[in-house]
């Protein structure tokens, strides 16, 4: 099956500093999403992306669906220590069978 | 709040027995999808019911199972359970729009098998 490639498995940064993340596939993806997760909670959808090139922002956050369809990064700017959390990329291909594929995650720590 | 529902939030229980999660998707979204989250792990697809019919599988065990109800509700019915099945199960329901689909996450069930 599809598989996303997600990096960097964690970030430790300091408060104020621009954080830089991605997913990149093999396969050519029709959708990309990103999620964040705090501990014991169900992920909550950041940014949705569904055109190739498309740049999205969602406050500090933006994100962007490569052009080759096989990638996207998310890019937090000014980090706060709210921004703590898993965030997670996510996409589906084209095909009858609509299930989105996870990357692994991306831990990110900020300190103060 | 995505507007999906999760009971119960906590659940513990014993090896071999059998459990049912229930979730309840935003209002309008016909798509509902169960994951599993085990410590540490990623989110593993289970499986996905469409107004009331079984569309896509994943890496679901044969001794869990799912359906969804005319009100568009679903249950994941979890059996002869073991140590490995402790984790956050979450549900999820979808929208579709001209653009594509977004899936809207529950808060989860955490499962706890002792």
């Amino acid at each position: 099956g599809q598989q996303l490639n997600q990096s960097p498995q964690s970030m430790f940064i300091q408060e104020g500093e621009d954080v830089s993340m991605n997913c990149t596939s093999s396969s050519i993806f029709n959708t990309w999403l990103w999620y964040k997760q705090d501990p014991g909670e169900g992920p909550v959808l950041l940014i949705a992306l569904y055109k190739a090139g498309e740049l999205t922002s969602n406050g500090r956050l933006t994100a962007q669906f490569g052009i080759t369809r096989k990638d996207s990064f998310l890019n937090i700017s000014a980090s706060i220590p709210s921004d703590v959390g898993i965030y997670f990329c996510a996409g589906h291909t084209s095909g009858s069978a609509r299930q989105l594929t996870f990357g692994s995650g991306t831990q990110l720590t900020v300190l103060p | 709040d995505s507007g999906v529902t999760q009971t119960p939030k906590h659940l513990i229980t014993a090896t071999g027995q059998r459990v049912t999660l229930r979730c309840s998707p935003r209002s309008g979204d016909l798509s509902v999808y169960w994951y599993q989250q085990s410590l540490d792990q990623g989110l593993q697809f289970l499986i996905q019911y469409y107004n009331g019919e079984e569309r896509a599988k994943g890496n679901i065990l044969e001794r869990f199972s799912a359906q969804q109800f005319p009100d568009l509700h679903s249950e994941l019915n979890l059996s002869s359970l073991e140590l490995g099945d402790s984790a956050l199960y979450f549900c999820a329901s979808s929208q579709w729009d001209s653009f594509g689909e977004t899936q809207y996450f529950g808060p989860g069930t955490r499962l706890l098998v002792l």
